[in-house]
């Protein structure tokens, strides 16, 4: 069965990094993408882009662009959410998650939640 | 970007209750809706796609449908286990943008 398992939880200081994993079992890994999403405590889901695990090509919200880095490590079946500049507003639950076809998750990471705070 | 608007954001149902939730699009995103169903401290499941496609394992009560830019999420007999926030997402074009969300709560 399909699977995405996130890295733990973090603590961070205002303007460091934060990078957080996501391992995929159960399907070929490089066969459909890997987005992001991230949800602030009791708010609405914000998508952050997505990767191509194949060609390693990505895609980013705006408001995201210049801060967040999407990477892959195939041999492992491995995506990395890299978030920089990390601010108190970042604070939230991060999701990676898998689509059926192209943005239509049907598998979702149990969530890793980062905290900001100084 | 594509924004969705959904109404209303919160609602009071009683067990076996028809209930729907409004999703609409601020331009075409032709059948490229999809709903989710979240519930505290979970991720979000995927009910719909494609607008009015009924995803694997999900229970013939919910039903999904298009009116142009205007999408319904439908659930025609409210189960204890329905009581959730439901979120509309458009796939049409990225940034893949969210419905604010709508909370289900028991009457």
């Amino acid at each position: 069965q399909v699977q995405l398992v996130q890295s733990g939880a973090e603590v961070k200081k205002p303007g460091a990094s934060v990078k957080v994993s996501c391992k995929a079992s159960g399907y070929i890994f490089t066969s459909y993408d890997i987005n992001w999403v991230r949800q602030a405590t009791g708010q609405g889901l914000e998508w952050m882009g997505w990767m191509n695990p194949n060609s390693g090509n990505t895609g980013y919200a705006q408001k995201f662009q210049g801060r967040v880095t999407m990477t892959r490590d195939t041999s492992i079946s491995t995506a990395y959410m890299e978030l920089s500049s990390l601010r108190s507003e970042d604070t939230a639950l991060y999701y990676c998650a898998r689509p059926i076809s192209d943005g239509d998750y049907a598998y979702w990471g149990q969530g890793t939640l980062v905290t900001v705070s100084s | 970007d594509i924004q969705m608007t959904q109404s209303p954001s919160s609602l009071s149902a009683s067990v076996g209750d028809r209930v729907t939730i409004t999703c609409r699009a601020s331009q075409s995103i032709s059948s490229y809706l999809n709903w989710y169903q979240q519930k505290p401290g979970k991720a979000p499941k995927l009910l719909i796609y494609a607008a009015s496609s009924l995803q694997s394992g999900v229970p013939s009560r919910f039903s999904g449908s298009r009116s142009g830019t205007d999408f319904t999420l439908s659930i025609s007999s409210l189960q204890p286990e329905d009581f959730a926030t439901y979120y509309c997402q458009q796939s049409y074009s990225t940034p893949y943008t969210f419905g604010q969300g709508t909370k289900l709560e028991i009457k």
